[in-house]
């Protein structure tokens, strides 16, 4: 069975300093994708980064970068310079293919909540 | 604008009643899906359609029921055999395709009385 675990409750960070968000995920799978999700109060889920396994460069999205290091099977996501509304919830999630088809389920990590201080 | 839109924000049932969610898209997505978020907890799959008039149970699909008539719509009941329903919902779809990215809708809180 899939599983996602995020080891750090809470996370705290000075403003414009950069942070580590810990994920390791457990898989017999070859072929899997990994996501990264902010949650802000108002509860939305908002993408942030997206890993397919067989990537062999680490993804980047602005701010955002994955160290994907598969033989560890981790997916820790780096947020640089961070921003007062950086803090939120973070969640980590693999998405597992569905029997062939291109459609995948997500197993969602239990989550970090990140607090930015100025 | 292309979203997801979730009704009601909150909800509020009395214990013993059933209660519909509602989830539309206009991304025409061919996937859709509902999770269950508790408090301070990652999301749980209930249960997931790839197509219209077909949809496959998640990991915690007893006590809940879905239906997908159309393809932008896919509601989701909460009956009266869930034991704990007091819970953030979220609803999201997706598109086909290797990378498929879920969107997900703003969510409905529903708590039992």
């Amino acid at each position: 069975a899939q599983k996602i675990t995020q080891t750090q409750p809470g996370m705290f960070v000075q403003e414009k300093e950069a942070v580590t968000l810990d994920c390791t995920y457990d898989t017999s799978d070859q072929s899997y994708g990994l996501f990264w999700y902010k949650q802000p109060s108002s509860g939305e889920m908002i993408f942030l980064i997206y890993q397919g396994s067989y990537d062999e460069q680490n993804a980047t999205e602005g701010r955002y970068s994955l160290n994907f290091q598969k033989a560890r099977k981790s997916a820790n996501l780096v947020i640089s310079a961070s921003q007062l509304g950086d803090s939120a919830m973070y969640f980590c999630a693999m998405l597992r293919f569905d029997g062939g088809t291109s459609y995948g389920k997500l197993t969602f990590g239990q989550g970090t909540i990140l607090t930015v201080h100025p | 604008d292309g979203g997801i839109t979730q009704s009601p924000k909150y909800l509020f049932r009395k214990e013993g009643q059933n209660v519909t969610l509602s989830c539309e898209q206009n991304l025409n997505h061919d996937a859709m899906y509902w999770y269950r978020q508790d408090p301070g907890q990652g999301l749980r799959l209930i249960y997931y359609s790839q197509i219209v008039n077909d949809f496959q149970k998640g990991d915690i699909a007893e006590g809940y029921s879905v239906s997908r008539e159309k393809k932008e719509s896919f509601p989701l009941t909460v009956t009266s055999a869930q034991k704990n329903p007091t819970a953030f919902y979220l609803c999201a779809s997706s598109a086909s395709g290797v990378y498929n990215e879920q969107f997900f809708g703003p969510g409905t809180r529903l708590t039992v009385l």
